[in-house]
């Protein structure tokens, strides 16, 4: 089993459309949860942290559940420009802060 | 502008022959990661470094080596005993104890003919 696995997607919207992508992660001693986007032959950058009581920044809610080790990144109202691959990201303090990161699930919002 | 530099963009490589990714970072991060992204799936960790002069072995370390001889570089080799070398690298940094806030510069396209 992957110690971070994500819906496989890809995920093909329509502007405007709310989506939602899941994570699971398997080390219960994770200790901290994040969001990566990456574009198209890019490099990842850091889309938001996610904290147990969940957090939002503008269009994007992130979700924590500890007793089920799961995260969710929720977009509202996507736009063309949401399209790129996101990744779930967990790190352990007792792998040394190490980051695991999951494949990705690719979003595509359409016009 | 602070940041991480990656060259070159692309590389093409011959088969056997062992070549160097550069990295630098002009952050004063003390921690230097190398990851390797193949089509389809997340990073994995290959090395990373918290100090000049030492380096520890990620996850897929076999056939790759790594230098830290000043705190702004950590090249990456990929030797001929790397079966599989075709993917993208990544490089990143960070500051110790903030391990989870990584920093990644803009890769390597490496391809072997």
């Amino acid at each position: 089993r992957k110690e971070v696995e994500q819906d496989p997607g890809p995920f093909n919207v329509p502007e405007g459309a709310t989506v939602a992508f899941n994570c699971t992660y398997s080390n219960s001693a994770s200790q901290s949860f994040f969001w990566y986007r990456q574009d198209c032959r890019k490099e990842p950058k850091l889309l938001m942290s996610v904290y147990s009581s969940g957090n939002e920044d503008g269009r994007f809610t992130a979700q924590l559940n500890r007793a089920s080790q799961y995260i969710s990144l929720l977009i509202r109202d996507s736009k063309l420009s949401d399209s790129a691959t996101y990744l779930c990201v967990v790190a352990s303090y007792n792998q040394g802060g190490k980051l695991i990161f999951g494949q990705g699930t690719e979003l595509s919002v359409k016009p | 502008d602070g940041g991480i530099t990656q060259s070159p963009k692309y590389l093409f490589r011959k088969e056997g022959q062992n070549v160097t990714l550069s990295c630098e970072q002009n952050l004063n991060h003390d921690a230097m990661y190398w990851y390797r992204q193949d089509p389809g799936q997340g990073l994995r960790l290959i090395y990373y470094s918290q100090i000049v002069n030492d380096f520890q072995k990620g996850d897929i370390a076999e056939g790759y080596s790594v230098s830290r001889e000043k705190k702004e570089s950590f090249p990456l080799t990929v030797t001929s005993a790397q079966k599989n070398p075709t993917a993208f690298y990544l490089c990143a940094s960070s500051i110790v104890g903030t391990e989870e806030t990584q920093y990644f510069g803009p890769g390597t396209r490496l391809l072997v003919l």
